[in-house]
């Protein structure tokens, strides 16, 4: 059973704080990793993937990758009260023809003004 | 920008009926795809869909549920007889050609099985 965790929250941080978002996944073969924004009532919304170890930065957020610990985090510079969702990491399983992610719960995060 | 539509945002249907949600994936995309998530719990796969079939489906997805591509543009998801336990927001995801596995997302089916 491949399995994604992240604590559930609520993370909270004051606004122009970096928000710090983790997870892990059980799947040694993970191929590629992805996060996605869910406002409240609302669908997934794609704001960040990474394939490869390290850092990928795309404007206040930056991803990272080990793949040695089985590890991706997420990082938001600035926080924004906009930034207030539950924040779900996705993991691709390992080469094989099957493309289908595996999600986890979901970490909720709070922008305090 | 193109996005992924889907209808009807909400529908209330008795238990033992069947239902259609319908999907308008981006129109370039030739993977599709239908998750749920039941309230307060994961994304969980149903089913992907490539070049008129069924490429994967969960354990979730049993005789009950079926999908369809009956034109070029849409997608139905149908479930013949529902339980109260399929009550869930039904979502459909695209995917196109090259990517990884970047899906896009509707915006939602909220079912309710009363």
């Amino acid at each position: 059973q491949k399995e994604v965790e992240q604590n559930s929250g609520p993370l909270s941080v004051p606004e122009g704080a970096i928000a710090s978002l983790n997870c892990t996944y059980s799947d040694r073969g993970s191929q590629s990793f992805f996060w996605y924004r869910q406002y409240s009532g609302k669908s997934p919304e794609l704001i960040m993937f990474i394939y490869s170890n390290g850092d990928k930065e795309d404007g206040r957020f930056t991803a990272q990758l080990n793949k040695a610990s089985q590890y991706v985090s997420l990082l938001i510079r600035d926080s924004q009260p906009s930034d207030s969702a539950t924040y779900l990491c996705a993991v691709n399983p390992s080469a094989g023809g099957s493309y289908i992610p595996t999600f986890g719960r979901g970490t909720s995060l709070i922008v305090h003004p | 920008e193109p996005e992924v539509t889907q209808t009807p945002s909400h529908q209330v249907t008795q238990m033992g009926q069947e239902v259609i949600l319908r999907c308008v994936p981006i129109s370039n995309h030739l993977y599709f795809y239908w998750y749920r998530q039941i309230l307060g719990q994961k994304v969980e796969f149903l089913v992907s869909f490539y070049n008129n079939e069924i490429s994967e489906k969960s354990e979730i997805f049993d005789d009950q549920f079926s999908v369809e591509r009956p034109d070029g543009s849409n997608f139905t998801l149908k479930i013949r007889s529902t339980k109260l336990e399929d009550s869930a927001m039904y979502f459909c995801a695209s995917k196109g050609v090259g990517s990884y596995n970047e899906q896009f997302f509707g915006p939602g089916t909220r079912l309710t099985v009363l």
